[in-house]
């Protein structure tokens, strides 16, 4: 089946410690995105990905990083500079980012808590 | 700015009630596309509809049915005869056509409860 696989499901962090969250597509997409949400909110944009080899900050870009060396795996890193990482994290991609108005499809997302 | 708000955060309904989830949006395009998702306990945001600012009609699938009106900035999304299958947050979301990023501004999403 196509779509969009992340893992883990559950994550635990210690205080200081780097954490990298798996993101990968089967659906031949080119850009993909990787979204924040706290409870209560809706969700951030944190980096976004229009093509292999080519990534661009979102709107709280501040303690992850990204690569983007295969179509189809988008993996964020959670740093230790991340203050306050404890959120659920949602991995999406859409057939291309130059038709903008594309629908999004998510991953089931990763729940991270830092202990 | 960009922003959507959907101002009611919870909702309650009793199954075979209709309800309107409210959404209102801010962009100084002329092109922009709005969205809405569905997010069921599951966590997995579902894809429910998009529509492009050129397009105000409205439109129905199912129990589902959306009203875009351009002279208040409003998307609002009507249930038929809610289900408890309906329980979910709901989100609204717009991406302006200027920037050509694809990034969609989400509102702050609306849970539905609807009790059996």
């Amino acid at each position: 089946d196509g779509g969009i696989t992340q893992s883990p499901k559950y994550l635990f962090r210690k205080e200081g410690q780097n954490v990298t969250l798996s993101c990968e597509q089967n659906l031949n997409h080119d850009a993909m995105y990787w979204y924040r949400q706290d409870p209560g909110q809706g969700l951030r944009l944190i980096y976004y990905s229009q093509i292999v080899n080519d990534f661009q900050k979102g709107d709280i870009a501040e303690g992850y990083s990204v690569s983007r060396e295969k179509k189809e795996s988008f993996p964020l890193t959670v740093t230790s500079a991340q203050k306050n990482p404890t959120a659920f994290y949602l991995c999406a991609s859409s057939m291309t980012a130059l038709a903008v108005y594309n629908e999004q499809f998510f991953g089931p997302g990763t729940r991270l808590t830092v202990l | 700015a960009q922003k959507v708000t959907q101002a009611q955060t919870e909702i309650s309904v009793v199954e075979k009630e209709d309800v309107t989830l409210d959404c209102v949006y801010e962009t100084r395009d002329t092109t922009y596309y709005l969205f809405w998702y569905k997010q069921p306990p599951s966590g997995e945001l579902v894809f429910l509809i998009r529509r492009n600012s050129f397009d105000e009609q409205n439109e129905i699938s199912g129990r589902y049915s959306w009203n875009f009106q351009k002279s208040t900035s409003s998307f609002n999304f009507t249930i038929t005869a809610s289900q408890v299958v309906d329980s979910a947050v709901y989100f609204c979301a717009l991406i302006p056509g200027s920037g050509n990023t694809g990034k969609l501004i989400f509102g702050q999403g609306t849970t539905l409860q609807v009790k059996p």
